[in-house]
């Protein structure tokens, strides 16, 4: 099972929204909606911040959103602030009934 | 609900491990344990998951035969085992929770950090 595909790394300005995209195949994303983003700031665990492509845990900021159009899901941050500066990785259930991540988008917050 | 894992180590290539995580705050028995791979600097990398109910196992392609997973309910603890460990081992492990039918991992372990070295 390779890994989700992710930009390496994004950047925005303070107030702006960015979105991180995560591509896979037919056989995880694209087969399922069973999507999920984890945030991980430096030397921390990860956190959850989306699941099932579009659904926010309970305390996880409105400014956090998920998205997904075939293949490819997608994380948007709006009102970018700059404790959202970390890395952030996606997830795919898949047809294995296994779980594959993304490499990672590093974001920086200008 | 909090996972708390073991402390960090430091081993020599061949010689074998156990690493932990402790469960509080929920059934033990009612949600699987996942376990994810960071090398450091690089990203995650799901490695298998138990359901401490009955040490029901799925392990990742990549993972499977390099590890073994196991938990023990008496003491709401999962663990993970190498028997000959690598200096490819080297690495931050986290443990996360999973709800039975659920797709995500949450709340994650603090992470334990295993470095192979001779």
């Amino acid at each position: 099972q390779s890994a989700l595909t992710q930009p390496a790394s994004v950047s925005g300005s303070p107030g702006q929204s960015i979105t991180l995209s995560c591509t896979g195949t037919s056989s995880d994303v694209g087969g399922y909606g069973y999507v999920s983003w984890y945030q991980q700031h430096p030397n921390k665990a990860p956190k959850l911040m989306i699941f099932d492509v579009t659904k926010r845990p309970s305390g996880v900021s409105n400014r956090f959103s998920g998205s997904k159009s075939g293949n490819t899901a997608s994380l948007t941050i709006s009102g970018l602030q700059a404790e959202d500066e970390a890395d952030y990785y996606c997830s795919s259930y898949t047809a294995n009934s296994t779980w594959v991540f993304g490499g990672g988008t590093k974001l920086t917050v200008l | 609900v909090q996972l708390v894992q073991s402390g960090a180590e430091v081993k020599k290539p061949g010689e074998s491990l156990k690493i932990s995580c402790k469960a509080s705050g929920y059934s033990f028995t009612s949600y699987w344990i996942g376990w994810v791979r960071q090398v450091p600097g690089k990203g995650l990398e799901w490695m298998g998951l138990i359901y401490p109910g009955d040490s029901n196992t799925r392990y990742s392609p990549s993972f499977q035969g390099q590890v073994t997973l196991s938990a023990d309910k008496s003491i709401s603890t999962a663990y993970m085992q190498w028997t000959s460990l690598k200096a490819s081992d080297t690495a931050i492990y986290y443990c996360a929770r999973r709800e039975v039918g659920a797709t995500w991992f949450d709340p994650w372990g603090q992470g334990t950090l295993v470095t192979v070295s001779s």
